[in-house]
């Protein structure tokens, strides 16, 4: 079984700081995806950042990047310059190289202070 | 393109109803998926579909809920004599292929059962 982990329920940071949020998982896949998806309070989930697992560079868009290392199955995001409208909840999410379902963790709750 | 449609945004329900949860894919995409997001949680899978079959309904509970998607028409979650632990926030997402690439959300129903 796939699970993912996000141990920091809430997060706050101020305006044009840099923040990490953390993500573990536990998986006996070899290849699989990461993917970080931010949920505004409008509910839509969008796609923030996503990693292949057999990739070993670090995913990045631009203010968005992640720390992924496999061995540790860790897997956190980096916010650079932080904007009022990156408040919103943060999911980690597992899929399998050949799978159709994600397994989310329970989120973190990002506010970022004026 | 308008993305994945889900109606209604809201729904109420009288314990014993019927909740009936409507999803129209986006344009092209012939693969569906159904999430549920308890308060306070990620959202957890429930089931894939394809036009007019179930592929994996895993993470359907047992009873009183089913999920269609015909030929002609949206895909339809339907929950039958709801209970109050079905309240929650109930999200599609579909896309063109099986996997990863080009899933895309709706942006959920909540349901309130009273």
């Amino acid at each position: 079984a796939q699970t993912v982990t996000q141990s920091q329920p809430e997060m706050s940071v101020q305006e044009a700081e840099t923040v990490t949020l953390s993500c573990t998982y536990d998986t006996s896949e070899s290849n699989y995806y990461l993917f970080w998806y931010k949920q505004p309070p409008s509910r839509q989930m969008i796609l923030v950042i996503r990693q292949e697992a057999y990739k070993q560079q670090n995913a990045t868009e631009n203010r968005f990047s992640v720390n992924f290392q496999k061995a540790a199955k860790s897997f956190s995001l980096k916010i650079s310059d932080s904007q009022l409208g990156d408040t919103a909840m943060y999911f980690c999410a597992f899929m399998k190289h050949e799978g159709n379902q994600f397994y989310f963790g329970t989120g973190t709750s990002l506010t970022v202070i004026p | 393109n308008a993305g994945v449609m889900q109606n209604p945004r809201h729904l109420v329900r009288r314990r014993g109803q019927e909740a009936r949860l409507r999803c129209s894919p986006m344009k092209g995409h012939s693969h569906v998926y159904w999430y549920r997001q308890l308060p306070e949680e990620g959202l957890k899978f429930m089931v894939y579909l394809q036009k007019e079959n179930i592929i994996d309904e895993s993470g359907m509970p047992k009873e009183r809920f089913s999920a269609e998607f015909p030929k002609e028409g949206p895909s339809i979650l339907r929950i039958q004599q709801v209970v109050r632990g079905d309240s929650a926030a109930y999200f599609c997402a579909s896309s063109p292929t099986r996997g990863n690439y080009g899933y895309t959300f709706g942006s959920g129903t909540r349901l309130t059962v009273v």
